[in-house]
């Protein structure tokens, strides 16, 4: 069973449609979550760290949220250069990965102009 | 600033032949990991240092070997080629990192290496 779960795999939108991307984990003690963005043939790039439920960090046009079972990356008015591989990852204080930071799938974004 | 820098970009290798990844980062960061991303699939973690002369397994680290002999490079070393490995594989660092970590230091990607095994 995944222990990190993003949604929607992939994403479709109009350039100006804003929506949000969902991660949900279950870990038993989360030490926090990240956001990154990959573009094709690149490395993925940092964008977030969330440390505890109620935290929200923005940056442009994104916003990121945390709960206690998910995190939410909201897009608000997006433009074509914001389609990207969006992905989440958590860091736990046991279990997880081997050193503790576990990724999802990631959800494939794309902006149409 | 280079980042964290991989080399080669390509390769294409035959079975049964070994090969080096190259990883180098000039951020004087203590943590360096190798992960593999395959369709379909998460970033799966390969090797992991938590700095010089400290190796360990990730969750897939079967025919692959590290060292990690300074604080600036940590090749990844295939040692018979199979088409299994056949993968993009990322060379990431970080301030600090691992289990233990306190500091929740996010990770910087070099842009891969994408390796086809026939």
């Amino acid at each position: 069973e995944d222990q990190v779960t993003q949604s929607p795999e992939a994403l479709r939108l109009q350039e100006g449609e804003s929506s949000s991307l969902n991660c949900s984990y279950t870990v038993s003690g989360l030490r926090g979550l990240f956001w990154y963005r990959q573009d094709p043939g690149k490395g993925p790039e940092f964008l977030f760290t969330l440390y505890s439920a109620g935290e929200e960090k923005e940056k442009e046009r994104l916003k990121a949220t945390l709960t206690k079972k998910e995190s939410f990356l909201h897009i608000t008015a997006p433009k074509p250069e914001d389609s990207a591989t969006y992905l989440c990852a958590v860091q736990e204080y046991s279990g997880g990965g081997a050193d503790g930071l576990t990724f999802g799938k990631g959800t494939h974004l794309i902006i149409q102009p | 600033n280079a980042g964290v820098t991989q080399t080669p970009k390509f390769q294409v290798l035959k079975t049964g032949q070994s090969m080096t990844l190259q990883c180098a980062q000039d951020m004087n960061h203590e943590y360096m990991s190798w992960y593999r991303q395959d369709p379909g699939m998460g970033l799966r973690l390969i090797h992991y240092s938590v700095g010089a002369g400290i190796t360990d397994q990730g969750e897939v680290p079967n025919g692959y070997n590290v060292s990690r002999s300074t604080t600036e490079d940590f090749p990844l070393r295939l040692l018979s080629a199979a088409p299994s490995q056949t993968s993009v594989y990322f060379c990431a660092s970080s301030l600090t990192g691992g289990r233990l970590d306190p500091y929740n230091s996010p990770l910087h990607f070099g842009n891969g290496t994408r390796l086809t095994v026939t």
